[in-house]
């Protein structure tokens, strides 16, 4: 099983709601990281998470929490999210979280804040 | 700051017509190059890691060469199913994969 599996798929959320993104590997990767995507720009960092400890945050506001409740999980709060927000948040794993190895990435959620 | 520079931003290529799409970079202690391709509402998807100038490496119509300035994903005889946004990143020191903007390939049948 070589896949990272996101969900929702899509997303639609108001200012004041609360959400959650879900991410699940079973290659056995002890590294996980989130990314954010707006329409045709690169993905940028938020987070990376190492053996289930966050090793980097790229100083993301406060209103976006991952959370990484064991070494094949990977979820990101939402709360009071703005607008400008929306964007697709990619999540992906690698194995040992070392900065030369390969990311594999989920297909992504495609969030919408009204 | 690192920057990493790709051009052009969109090609389009008849299919058959082979090009190349380049990828520059500035960075202060390059530890790997890599080549993603992604295509529309999907997750980036790993082509090649490149360590060193010199370095070669082929797979099907892709081939990706680096130089200590620069990357080249050489694309030969293109067929309508590489139309994809190609992604370079770069990793230097600690940090996690910087991407650069992209190339959007079209190929046309």
């Amino acid at each position: 099983d070589t896949e990272v599996t996101q969900t929702p798929k899509h997303l639609v959320m108001g200012m004041t709601n609360k959400k959650s993104l879900k991410c699940e590997q079973h290659m056995g990767h002890r590294a996980m990281y989130w990314y954010k995507q707006k329409a045709k720009k690169p993905p940028e960092l938020m987070f990376v998470y190492s053996y289930e400890k966050l090793s980097i945050n790229e100083s993301v506001p406060s209103r976006f929490s991952p959370e990484c409740p064991n070494s094949s999980l990977l979820n990101l709060h939402l709360h009071a999210l703005q607008p400008e927000d929306s964007a697709l948040y990619l999540c992906a794993s690698s194995q040992e979280g070392a900065t030369n190895e390969k990311l594999f990435f989920g297909s992504g959620t495609q969030l919408s804040v009204l | 700051e690192d920057q990493v520079t790709q051009s052009p931003e969109a090609l389009r290529l008849q299919e058959g017509e082979s090009s190349s799409l380049n990828c520059s970079y500035t960075v202060s202690g390059l530890r790997g190059l890599f080549w993603y391709r992604q295509d529309p509402g999907k997750g980036p998807e790993f082509l090649f890691t490149l360590y060193s100038a010199g370095e070669e490496k082929e797979k099907e119509r892709l081939k990706a060469t680096l130089t200590k300035k620069e990357s080249f994903l050489h694309i030969t005889a293109p067929k309508p199913e590489d139309s994809a946004t190609y992604l370079c990143a770069v990793i230097t020191g600690r940090r996690a994969l910087t991407f650069g903007s992209g190339t959007r390939l079209q190929v046309q049948p």
